[in-house]
């Protein structure tokens, strides 16, 4: 899988949009981004994929760079609920039923 | 919305012990993960496993681990006997297909605590 980078942490105002980046320079032409995050004691909740194209969800905006070498997660208007660990992970495009590499991802402190 | 659920959420276990996690992935899903994540630390990857035989495991997966989809319905985790470093949270996850384009969908999770 390929190797992604993210900033350790990030704050951001309530209301307000908070963007989290993420550098994934050695991704491969068939491999997608995906984001997952992690509130305090549950499990990795599934925020949104993509592969080339921009997309968008109710939850989050994803925006590729056309080079897909990095991606910015966007929370259009952040709430205290979206304080969590962001992680940004790229599957391997293999067929066996790929498994997801975490790594130590961003953690988003929204503040009032 | 529906949601991959475990049980229990909280297994306290004498070291030497055999623990069976138990999961009930997504109903259409095909494809069955186990994750562990140790306090303060990464999630990692155990094992995946489709159509009755496991497809992928990683070096933590040793034999003391095996996996097994019992019915229908239920996914789950055996630890054969416990050592004090399995102590970690353990997630179950579900992918309605494989390939890179098949979000995962995780439960929230069975603490396991081994004494």
């Amino acid at each position: 899988d390929a190797k992604t980078t993210q900033p350790t942490s990030m704050d951001c105002a309530e209301g307000r949009a908070a963007n989290l980046p993420c550098n994934h320079s050695t991704i491969s032409g068939n491999e997608y981004v995906y984001w997952y995050r992690q509130i305090h004691s549950q499990g990795p909740q599934y925020i949104i994929h993509g592969l080339k194209n921009n997309e968008t969800n109710e939850m989050a905006s994803l925006i590729i760079t056309e080079d897909r070498k990095s991606s910015t997660l966007i929370l259009p208007h952040a709430t205290l609920r979206d304080t969590a660990v962001y992680y940004c992970i790229v599957r391997a495009s293999n067929t066996n039923a790929g498994k997801s590499t975490f790594g130590d991802g961003t953690t988003l402190t929204v503040k009032p | 919305e529906p949601e991959v659920t475990q049980t229990p959420s909280h297994q306290v276990t004498q070291m030497g012990q055999e623990v069976i996690l138990r999961c009930v992935p997504i109903s259409n899903h095909l494809y069955f993960y186990w994750y562990r994540q140790i306090l303060g630390q990464k999630v990692e990857f155990l094992v995946s496993f489709y159509n009755n035989e496991i497809s992928e495991k990683s070096e933590i997966f040793d034999d003391q681990f095996s996996v097994e989809r019992p019915d229908g319905s239920n996914f789950t985790l055996k630890i054969r006997s416990t050592k004090l470093e399995d102590s970690a949270m353990y997630f179950c996850a579900s992918s309605a297909g494989r390939g890179s384009n098949q979000p995962q969908h995780f439960g929230d999770g069975t603490r396991l605590s081994i004494l």
